[in-house]
């Protein structure tokens, strides 16, 4: 069965990096895009980032472009997302989600990694 | 990017049918049939109920079926049951490989 495994949130300083992965299983990885997309606490979603099956081009949400960085290793089956210059409104559960089709939206989620941003 | 426009909240009575909308823009909702609607209960990951605007994912009962009139999509639940109550998104292809996600509503089963 599809499973998408999340880690690397925690604490983190404005101003700092930190970068989360997500394990991916039970399909064929390279055949899909992948999307991470967050939830404040207590707020709605957000789409975040996108990232093609081929991964050659990358798309994100204003609010973070330039500052948060997706990639994906085949070889290891895991999507990542490199996140920068980190802001008190980046704190959020952070999804990583498989595309059902044409970058048209998710169909599986994994389970959340939060991320939260505070001196 | 603006979010998709849902209510706040609805509520029904078990067995009974209430509609959810979702109001976005000629440049998305209403550009593309790309719409999709996902549950989420407290503490748990979103889970499709609905993709390319009225397309039920194997395992999701047929209570739940999806629409779409102009900018607006809706998603309908009949029948509802306690198991129902939960958050509801809609989420919109907005061009250019970007998605786009409603605000989100509470469904209340009475």
């Amino acid at each position: 069965q599809v499973q998408l495994v999340e880690s690397g949130g925690g604490v983190v300083q404005p101003g700092r990096s930190l970068r989360l992965s997500c394990a991916a299983s039970g399909f064929t990885f390279s055949s899909y895009a992948l999307h991470w997309v967050r939830q404040a606490p207590g707020k709605g979603l957000e789409w975040v980032a996108v990232i093609p099956d081929g991964g050659t081009n990358t798309y994100y949400a204003g609010s973070v472009k330039g500052r948060f960085t997706i990639s994906r290793d085949t070889s290891k089956n895991t999507l990542y997302l490199q996140m920068n210059s980190l802001r008190a409104e980046d704190t959020a559960v952070y999804y990583c989600a498989r595309d059902y089709g044409d970058y048209a939206g998710p169909d599986y989620w994994g389970q959340g990694t939060l991320v939260t941003v505070s001196s | 990017q603006s979010a998709l426009t849902q209510p706040r909240s609805v509520s029904g009575s078990p067995g009974q049918s209430v509609t959810i909308s979702c109001t976005g823009t000629s440049s998305d909702v209403g550009h593309y049939d790309y719409v999709s609607w996902y549950q989420q209960h407290p503490g748990k990951a979103p889970k499709l109920m609905i993709y390319d605007v009225n397309k039920r994912p194997s395992g999701v009962p047929d209570r739940f079926s999806g629409s779409k009139s102009g900018n607006t999509a809706s998603l309908t639940i009949s029948g509802l049951q306690a198991e129902d109550e939960a958050d509801y998104y809609c989420c919109s292809y907005a061009g250019s490989y970007t998605l786009v996600f409603g605000g989100g509503t509470k469904l209340t089963v009475l």
